[in-house]
């Protein structure tokens, strides 16, 4: 059965560093998203995208954030100065179609920790 | 904006037990609704989903239940197995895509 990917499944950092995180999503879905969940917190929406943009955003996705589409498979997510408060798990999506019916499929996400 | 409030955080059943889980949502004009398991260490597995013109569906041992009228929606197992114990969202979406997430619900089923 096919499956979103992500990687790395943990990254630690030194706040203020760049951190890209990386997915693969499913390989005929054309709608993507991102999405975090701090430590026993709710899983919180970060941003949809399609046909390389931005479709939707939330207030966390600031400046700081930024994705991606550089080849025919990889989705990725990039922080360009972590903060602490940017300590959480990431994860990407993906959605064959635009309907808002439509399931959307999770990676296994990544486990971003900021010292 | 859409806010969903999930019950209860913690639930423990015995095994073969049902357990029932509860949702409600602020935003009327929400239409999709589908629930996800995680299991530890693991992304969100979508396991059963109802959308806005039904009013109940079943999958073997599990289904949800749906009312717009009251804007709750509720997800039931029954017969629990050790395999269920997991994290259970809830989560709501409407026309604009993004699903907005309850705090989950940690399942217990005790042998």
């Amino acid at each position: 059965e096919p499956e979103v990917t992500q990687t790395p499944s943990h990254q630690v950092t030194q706040m203020g560093q760049e951190v890209i995180l990386r997915c693969v999503p499913i390989s005929n879905h054309l709608y993507f998203y991102w999405y975090r969940q701090i430590l026993g917190q709710k899983v919180e929406f970060l941003v949809s995208f399609y046909n390389n943009e931005i479709s939707e955003k939330s207030e966390i996705f600031d400046d700081q954030f930024s994705v991606e589409r550089p080849d025919g498979s990889n989705f990725t997510l990039k922080i360009r100065s972590t903060k602490l408060e940017d300590s959480a798990m990431y994860f990407c999506a993906s959605t064959r179609t635009s309907g808002s019916q439509e399931t959307q499929y999770f990676g296994p996400g990544t486990r971003l920790l900021v010292l | 904006g859409e806010n969903v409030e999930q019950h209860p955080s913690t639930l423990s059943v015995q095994e073969g037990d049902s357990a029932v889980i509860k949702c409600t949502y602020s935003d009327s004009a929400s239409n999709y609704f589908p629930w996800y398991k995680q299991e530890l260490g693991k992304g969100p597995q979508l396991i059963i989903d109802i959308r806005s013109n039904v009013g109940e569906k079943k999958d073997q041992r599990i289904a949800v239940t749906l009312n717009k009228t009251a804007k709750h929606f509720s997800l039931h197992i029954t017969e629990t197995q050790p395999e269920d114990s997991a994290v259970y969202f809830c989560a709501a979406s409407r026309s604009n895509y993004q699903l907005i997430w309850g705090a989950g619900t940690k399942l217990i089923i005790k042998p």
